[in-house]
């Protein structure tokens, strides 16, 4: 495609369920990141792949957060037993190379009941 | 270490004035790139400027333009002749160049309203 697509685009979850929330980035982009961002507030870092390196899963917040990427190609990020206080945005972004602009998809909004 | 500042929650300008949304960042990184993004009320993020730290000219794009102090570490976005479309969330985001293996940090934001 020709943008970064997210699904869903809306998840409403019971508290403790699982869910997975999926990224396409665009085709080419080594560099794919995920952010959080509760309502009103700024992007809160989660985790960044960049091609086939290890990831920087430093603003994970919990263990039950987790995210996989195979290669430059989709990726999931899972959260494992939701909370309500992980209701929020959920936006991916990839870009081509370090000095270029990042994409982003338009989110999957989460809301746990 | 990467951090970004942006000391501003909440700015207002008039339709057609010009306003400048601040950011001041630190790193350690020699390279670094620094982005704005705006968000419209409808959450998408839009890439506005880029700048780069050893470029030597401001970026400018339309009418947006980026006031690059690289001594003082401030990257303040300029946007000329406001128009209501503006109004929307401005964030500021910066990536270290020569790790190769750096992410993107955000701001926390400036929601800009413009008025007729």
């Amino acid at each position: 495609g020709a943008g970064v697509s997210q699904s869903p685009s809306n998840k409403v979850t019971e508290k403790g369920k699982d869910v997975e929330l999926r990224c396409d980035p665009i085709s080419g982009h080594t560099a794919l990141y995920w952010y959080r961002q509760r309502l009103g507030q700024g992007l809160e870092f989660l985790i960044y792949f960049q091609g086939n390196s290890a990831p920087d899963k430093s603003g994970l917040p919990s263990d039950r957060f987790s995210a996989e990427r195979t290669g430059e190609s989709v990726s999931t990020l899972t959260i494992q037993r939701t909370q309500q206080e992980d209701s929020a945005v959920y936006l991916c972004a990839s870009s081509r190379q370090v000095n270029t602009e990042a994409f982003f998809g338009q989110g999957t909004r989460l809301t746990v009941v | 270490a990467q951090k970004i500042t942006q000391t501003q929650p909440g700015m207002f300008v008039q339709e057609k004035e010009a306003v400048t949304l601040d950011c001041t960042y630190d790193t350690s990184d020699p390279s670094y790139g620094l982005f704005w993004y705006k968000q419209p009320s409808s959450g998408e993020m839009i890439f506005l400027i880029y700048q780069g730290s050893y470029d030597q000219q401001n970026a400018t794009e339309g009418r947006y333009s980026l006031n690059f102090q690289k001594a003082r570490k401030s990257a303040n976005l300029v946007i000329s002749a406001s128009q209501l479309g503006d109004s929307a969330m401005y964030f500021c985001a910066m990536r270290a160049l020569n790790s190769g293996y750096s992410t993107l940090t955000f701001g926390k934001g400036t929601m800009l309203l413009v008025s007729p």
